[in-house]
């Protein structure tokens, strides 16, 4: 069972520049998260995926656009890369069958955009 | 507007002594609350959490958290730290009748321990 996993681990892109952030999980649940993580500011929601088939924008969603390929899978895309998406990006996964599901999380992506 | 509050940003303590990591909610109704670890360079690692029931709730590596309803505080506790502790710890909080079950998180405390 690897849980969350998260490809890349490190990636440096130019301004402009476009790329998709990939994240799995192998343990049959429904909900998947993508957060980004700045220092001082903790984790805020950029977009969400309650259940195959949907996503919804979280707290920050603008520059970014997510697709839920399949059970398993919820990628994030950058099409323009700015400096303030600099950051580093987690997945987190939950069951979603229950109102105090424990969130799990990948192991995040950190991401400088120059 | 729903928040979560960790009002230090960083703790210190020598090993072996209690440690606290405080937290506190703004959040209508009875919300789910989680504490969450993360060490350099990882993901978040789930503690524990509390749903309903016994204020207080023990956790993975001998972490316990106390809820406290008239305060909205979830205090994270540990009654002798250890240098391996040293981490990044995030309370996070769930609100009732959230659909797509996201979660609020503060913006973390860093904990030191010195041996």
């Amino acid at each position: 069972n690897a849980g969350v996993t998260q490809t890349p681990k490190f990636q440096v892109l130019k301004t402009g520049q476009s790329m998709t952030l990939q994240c799995a999980q192998d343990m049959n649940h429904n909900s998947m998260y993508w957060y980004r993580q700045d220092p001082g500011m903790g984790l805020r929601l950029i977009y969400y995926s309650a259940s195959e088939g949907t996503t919804d924008k979280g707290e920050v969603p603008n520059g970014y656009n997510v697709s839920r390929l399949n059970k398993r899978e919820f990628s994030l895309r950058l099409e323009s890369a700015a400096p303030s998406q600099t950051s580093v990006y987690f997945c987190a996964s939950t069951s979603g069958t229950g109102d105090a599901d424990t969130q799990y999380f990948g192991p995040g992506t950190r991401l400088t955009v120059l | 507007a729903q928040s979560v509050a960790q009002p230090e940003d960083q703790v210190n303590v020598a090993e072996g002594n209690p440690l606290t990591v405080k937290c506190t909610y703004s959040v209508s109704g009875n919300p789910y609350l989680f504490w969450y670890v993360q060490y350099p360079n990882r993901g978040l690692k789930f503690l524990l959490k509390y749903i309903t029931g016994d204020n207080l709730v023990k956790g993975s590596y001998g972490f316990e958290a106390e809820f406290n309803k008239s305060q909205t505080s979830f205090h994270l506790k540990k009654p002798s730290a250890l240098v391996s502790d040293s981490a990044l710890y995030f309370c996070a909080v769930r609100p009732p009748y959230n659909q797509g079950g996201k979660l609020i998180f503060g913006q973390g405390t860093e904990l030191s321990v010195k041996p």
